[in-house]
């Protein structure tokens, strides 16, 4: 079974600085990786994602994820945070063999200090 | 990106009634679409994969006489609260697959059962 960990529960950073979102998963074969961000009382929006290839993927509002199979980390970067960052981020791992179902991370709240 | 639009956004119902929620897929053909529930500052919970033509496919634990999944087209999926109470309550928000298996949600339908 397919399993992922946010470690961080709330991060908070000032706006300017950087932002590292960890997260690892557990499966057997290469899953399809996911982020996305959810803002308070909203749908979630889709970050980036991962299929194979590159592993270094860009995604919307400057947002990057590198994949990294020895380490099973899909972990998300911003060089400079705006105050609009502030939100719940969700790392999500699907397989095709697994019928594509997505299974969450506990997600990570950030905060953005001014 | 491609857009997954629920209706409606939030619904109020009584006890005991039963209250429909729509997930459309806008802009693309969706043969696989899911259904989470979402507690306050909890991950989403994978309730039901939803296929067209076919009956869904009910995760562990959740009642398929209660919440009732429809996906009659390519485009559309319904969920029906039967019988709801107010345990009921909580945040629905479905996704869609497209057909390059990227996977975008829904704005979510916010129930209140009172």
């Amino acid at each position: 079974a397919q399993s992922v960990t946010q470690p961080d529960i709330h991060i908070t950073v000032s706006e300017g600085a950087s932002l590292e979102l960890r997260c690892n998963y557990s499966y057997g074969a290469t899953p399809y990786l996911f982020w996305y961000v959810q803002s308070p009382g909203q749908g979630l929006q889709l970050l980036l994602k991962y299929f194979s290839g590159d592993t270094l993927v860009q995604g919307i509002k400057g947002f990057e994820a590198e994949f990294k199979r020895s380490q099973s980390s899909f972990n998300l970067r911003k060089p400079s945070v705006h105050w609009s960052d502030a939100a719940e981020y969700f790392c999500a791992v699907g397989a095709e063999a697994a019928g594509n179902k997505l299974t969450f991370g506990g997600g990570t709240r950030v905060l953005v200090k001014p | 990106g491609a857009v997954v639009s629920q209706h409606p956004s939030r619904v109020i119902c009584k006890s005991g009634t039963s209250v429909k929620i729509e997930c459309r897929s806008l802009d693309f053909q969706a043969t696989t679409m899911f259904w989470y529930r979402q507690f306050p500052k909890q991950s989403l919970m994978l309730m039901a994969t939803s296929n067209e033509g076919s009956k869904a496919t009910y995760e562990q634990g959740v009642e398929k006489d209660k919440f009732l999944i429809n996906h009659a087209s390519l485009t559309l999926s319904t969920l029906t609260v039967t019988s709801a109470h107010p345990e009921d309550s909580s945040f629905y928000i479905c996704s869609a697959r497209d057909e390059v298996n990227t996977i975008y949600f829904g704005e979510g339908s916010w129930l209140t059962v009172v």
